[in-house]
């Protein structure tokens, strides 16, 4: 069974850090995976999606790397602004057709003034 | 619509009642998804379908627990006799077959 983790569990940043959160499965048969942004009482907003083929993806001041036989994943969010403050949660697929996310536990990130 | 749309935002039940719950998908996405989410957890999956069909109803957590979409557009999670352990968000989630999920921003249960 696939199992997803995320390292920390919370992190507090002063505004205009570099940070770097932490994925890692134990099933590398996968076929993607995503990075996901939830902010309180709302949905998911997909953030970056990584095919098991390719090494890493980046949009604007994210940049997610993919490591399959290692089992790991990082988000990389460069000059951090209280905005990113959310919760950051990785999921990952095991096909290539629309089939079940396994996600991780999250991150709760603050970033302050 | 241009969203995943769910309703009501927010349930209330006392104990031993039943609840539906409402998942209007991205006009023309075949594929829709329920997941349930515990406070503090990650999302976990409950059920899958493809039109109309119920491809995986693996995830869910008890036989209290039933989804239907029989037009292949709406879809409803019902929930009998519920329980304090039911108390969770649950997301609706919609896709294209290809992937690329559009997710709605949950119907909060809480069972009193």
């Amino acid at each position: 069974k696939q199992e997803v983790t995320q390292i920390p569990a919370a992190l507090s940043v002063p505004e205009g850090e570099n940070l770097v959160l932490n994925c890692s499965f134990t099933d590398s048969a996968i076929y993607n995976l995503q990075w996901f942004r939830q902010d309180p009482g709302k949905g998911l907003t997909s953030l970056l999606l990584i095919q098991s083929s390719q090494r890493e993806q980046t949009s604007g001041r994210l940049n997610a790397s993919l490591d399959k036989s290692s089992g790991r994943s990082t988000l990389y969010i460069a000059a951090s602004q209280p905005g990113d403050s959310a919760t950051y949660l990785c999921a990952v697929s095991p096909t290539g057709t629309a089939s079940k996310l396994t996600f991780g536990t999250g991150t709760r990130l603050q970033v302050t003034l | 619509g241009a969203g995943v749309s769910q309703s009501p935002r927010y349930k209330v039940a006392k104990r031993g009642q039943d609840v539906a719950l409402r998942c209007d998908p991205i006009s023309g996405h075949v594929s829709l998804f329920w997941y349930q989410q515990a406070l503090g957890q990650g999302p976990e999956f409950l059920t899958y379908f493809q039109n109309e069909a119920q491809l995986d109803k693996s995830g869910l957590p008890s036989d209290r627990f039933f989804a239907e979409r029989p037009e292949g557009s709406v879809s409803t999670l019902k929930i009998q006799r519920t329980q304090k352990e039911d108390s969770a968000v649950y997301l609706c989630a919609s896709s294209l077959l290809e992937g690329g999920y559009t997710f709605g921003s949950g119907t909060r249960l809480t069972v009193v």
